[in-house]
């Protein structure tokens, strides 16, 4: 059964680069038919797609957050990795990545499964 | 940007009652479309795709229907489990999620 495991600093400063992994079990990052997605929610609020990536490096990124994210793979590790830039106290969300299928139109649909989540709060 | 607009945000209901949530989106996005259900400190869970195609293993009291802009998640009697926060998210271009709702216990 596939699993997803975020890790990272539950912490960072304003301004500092906010970066996660998540390490991908029981089965292979280097799928042909599925992206790996970052999705991220506030407390107390709804969700936001951040970013997607293919095992080859293909990107997708949300295009209001493109101008700070990278997204990075290591199908040797199988993870995958998340940067963002210059964060601020809106950046402040429980942070997911998530299985992204490719079933429909030959482009990435719906996320599943998903991470348990981990916290990240933007502060000094 | 498509925008993806969810009705109500919260919905108090039985158990046992029927429930239907709606998802709009700003422009029509075919039957690119997903629901899920989440629960507090969870992860989401998909629950439906492609408006309204059950995924392995969800209970069939769960429905989904609507094509275009419209869309649909039925519940048809519903029960203790089904308390939570449910999204919608289109898949049409890039990919974006509802506000959700909270069906909470009348």
């Amino acid at each position: 059964q596939l699993q997803l495991q975020e890790s990272g600093p539950g912490l960072v400063k304003p301004s500092e680069t906010l970066s996660l992994t998540c390490i991908v079990s029981g089965g292979s990052i280097s799928s042909s038919s599925y992206y790996w997605g970052w999705i991220r929610q506030p407390p107390g609020k709804g969700l936001e797609w951040i970013g997607s990536i293919y095992y080859s490096g293909s990107t997708y990124y949300n295009p209001s957050l493109k101008s700070r994210v990278t997204t990075s793979v290591d199908t040797s590790k199988n993870q995958f990795s998340l940067k963002l830039t210059s964060v601020t106290a809106a950046d402040t969300a429980v942070y997911y990545c998530g299985r992204h299928a490719i079933a429909e139109a030959n482009r990435p649909n719906w996320f599943d499964p998903w991470g348990q989540g981990t916290l990240v709060t933007v502060s000094t | 940007d498509i925008q993806m607009t969810q009705s109500p945000s919260t919905l108090s209901a039985a158990v046992g009652d029927r429930v239907t949530i709606t998802c709009r989106a700003s422009q029509s996005i075919s039957r690119w479309l997903a629901w899920y259900q989440q629960k507090p400190g969870k992860a989401p869970n998909i629950l439906i795709y492609k408006a309204s195609t059950l995924e392995s293993g969800v209970p069939s009291r769960f429905s989904g229907s609507g094509s275009g802009t419209e869309f649909t998640l039925t519940i048809s009697s519903l029960q203790p489990d089904d308390f939570a926060t449910y999204y919608c998210q289109q898949y049409d271009t890039y990919w974006t999620f509802g506000q959700g709702t909270k069906v909470e216990i009348k």
